[in-house]
């Protein structure tokens, strides 16, 4: 079974600061990994999508580390911003259930001005 | 190009009643997964359909059915409703060319209340 596991369940802090996320799963035969986020009362939005045989992949201000092998991944955003508050979510998809993802509980991120 | 659409946004059930929810993907998307979204359990999975047949299945009671159509439209249904169905309820598309999976993108929930 896998499990997913998100570090810490919320976090605030003022605006500009560099912020690291952390996710972490039991079964290392993840096929991807893929970070959220989630708005109040809405739907997901996807950051990144990792394949497994990736190291990390980046978009803007946001760069997503994956080490399949400790079962562990990260999520950094740097110079936060107000508008980066939100929930943050990390998702694993294995070989042998694809179209299926396990998510974590998610990081409640509020960055204030 | 259009995202993922949910209809109807908001739903407001009975107990017993039954309910049937509807997804449309991305365009050109096949697959399509539907999860169940509350305070106290998180995001947890349904199913998924690819190609009109169902994949995958999450533990969830057979009251949870769902079905995809040949324009790779979803619909899910529950049946009997409970007041602990009360929750947001996603549903998410992904292209898988050539079988392989990609990213899954989300349309904006249903939110069903039960009373």
């Amino acid at each position: 079974k896998q499990e997913v596991t998100q570090i810490p369940a919320a976090l605030s802090v003022p605006e500009g600061e560099n912020l690291v996320l952390n996710c972490s799963f039991t079964d290392s035969a993840i096929y991807n990994l893929q970070w959220f986020r989630q708005d109040p009362g809405k739907g997901l939005t996807s950051l990144l999508l990792i394949q497994s045989s990736q190291r990390e992949q980046t978009s803007g201000r946001l760069n997503a580390s994956l080490d399949k092998s400790s079962g562990r991944s990260t999520l950094y955003i740097a110079a936060s911003q107000p508008g980066d508050s939100a929930t943050y979510l990390c998702a694993v998809e294995r070989g042998s259930t694809l179209g299926r993802l396990y998510f974590g509980r998610g990081t409640q991120l509020t960055v204030w001005p | 190009k259009a995202g993922v659409t949910q209809t109807p946004r908001y739903l407001i059930k009975t107990r017993g009643q039954q309910v049937t929810l509807s997804c449309s993907p991305i365009s050109g998307h096949r697959s399509v997964s539907w999860y169940q979204q509350t305070p106290g359990q998180g995001l947890q999975f349904l199913f998924e359909y690819f190609s009109e047949t169902q994949r995958n299945k999450g533990n969830f009671p057979g009251r949870f059915s769902g079905r995809q159509f040949s324009n790779s439209r979803s619909e899910m249904n529950v049946s009997t409703l409970e007041l602990g169905d009360s929750a947001l309820y996603l549903c998410a598309s992904q292209s898988r060319t050539g079988g392989k999976t990609d990213t899954q993108y989300f349309g904006p929930g249903t939110r069903l209340t039960v009373l």
